[in-house]
C-alpha cells in the first residue's frame, strides 16, 4: 500500500525556519517525482514545489522561491521541504504528493502536517 | 501562469442524481487536467487525469471531458460517499495551478 507520512510541522515565529519531512513507503520512491502542496485554513490547494526522481529538475511557486528548498534522500525514501524566512501567509496544512508515472498529476497524497506561523 | 476558473462554488444534490463540475483554463493546457476529491480525515484522491483518464480504482460513475480549454467532471448516480470537495488542477506546465474548489453537498 502506498503511504506518504508528513512530519515536522508546528508553531513557528515569523522569520524563523522549519523543515518538513515526508516518509514514503509501499513503492519505489526513487522512481517518482514528488511535490509539496499546501492549503491555508479554509482555502484551496496551492502547489508549492516539485522535484524529479533524481533531483535533476526542481520547480517552485513564486510565493516561496528563494525561501523554501525542496530536496529528497532516495536512500531514506524521504522528501523534505526546508522553509526559511517564514511569514504568516505560509500558515497552512502541507501535503506531500507523488507524481504519477507518465503524468504530472498527483496520484498519491499524504494527510498533511500543519504549519502555523505566528508570534 | 495558467488560471483555472472552477464552477460552481457550491453544489447540492441528492443520492442517485448526476452532477457536473466545470473548470476553464485561461490558456491552452492541451488535455492535461486532473480532478481530485478531498474529504475530511482522508488523503486527497486523484479521480481523473489527462482530462478523461480514470485513475485506477475510481468508480466508472466518474468521468471527465474536454472542449478546448473547458473541462467537465461528471458524476453519475451520486453515492453518499461522493459528497465532499472537488478540485481541478492543470498538469501541463509549471507552476501547477488548481481551481478554487467545488463543495458537493447532500440536498
Amino acid at each position: 500500500e502506498v503511504q506518504l507520512v508528513e512530519s515536522g510541522g508546528g508553531l513557528v515565529q515569523p522569520g524563523r525556519s522549519l523543515k518538513l519531512s515526508c516518509l514514503a513507503s509501499g513503492f519505489t520512491f526513487s522512481n517518482y517525482g514528488m511535490n509539496w502542496i499546501r492549503q491555508a485554513p479554509g482555502k484551496g490547494l496551492e502547489w508549492v514545489a516539485s522535484i524529479s526522481s533524481s533531483s535533476s529538475y526542481i520547480y517552485y511557486a513564486d510565493t516561496v522561491k528563494g525561501r523554501f528548498t525542496i530536496s529528497r534522500e532516495n536512500a531514506k525514501n524521504t522528501l523534505y521541504l526546508q522553509m526559511t524566512s517564514l511569514r504568516s501567509e505560509d500558515t497552512a496544512l502541507y501535503y506531500c504528493a507523488r507524481r504519477g508515472l507518465g503524468t504530472y498529476a498527483m496520484d498519491a497524497w499524504g494527510q498533511g502536517t500543519s504549519v502555523t506561523v505566528s508570534s | 501562469d495558467v488560471q483555472m476558473t472552477q464552477s460552481p462554488y457550491n453544489l447540492a444534490a441528492s443520492p442517485g442524481e448526476s452532477v457536473s463540475i466545470n473548470c476553464k483554463a485561461s490558456k491552452s493546457i492541451s488535455k492535461y487536467l486532473a480532478w481530485y476529491q478531498q474529504k475530511p480525515g482522508k488523503a486527497n484522491k486523484l479521480l481523473i487525469y489527462d482530462g478523461s483518464t480514470l485513475q485506477s480504482g475510481i468508480p466508472s460513475r466518474f468521468s471527465g471531458s474536454r472542449s478546448g480549454t473547458d473541462f467537465t467532471l461528471t458524476i453519475r448516480s451520486l453515492e453518499p460517499e461522493d459528497f465532499g470537495l472537488y478540485y481541478c488542477q492543470q498538469h501541463n506546465e509549471y507552476p501547477l495551478t488548481f481551481g478554487s474548489g467545488t463543495k458537493l453537498e447532500i440536498k
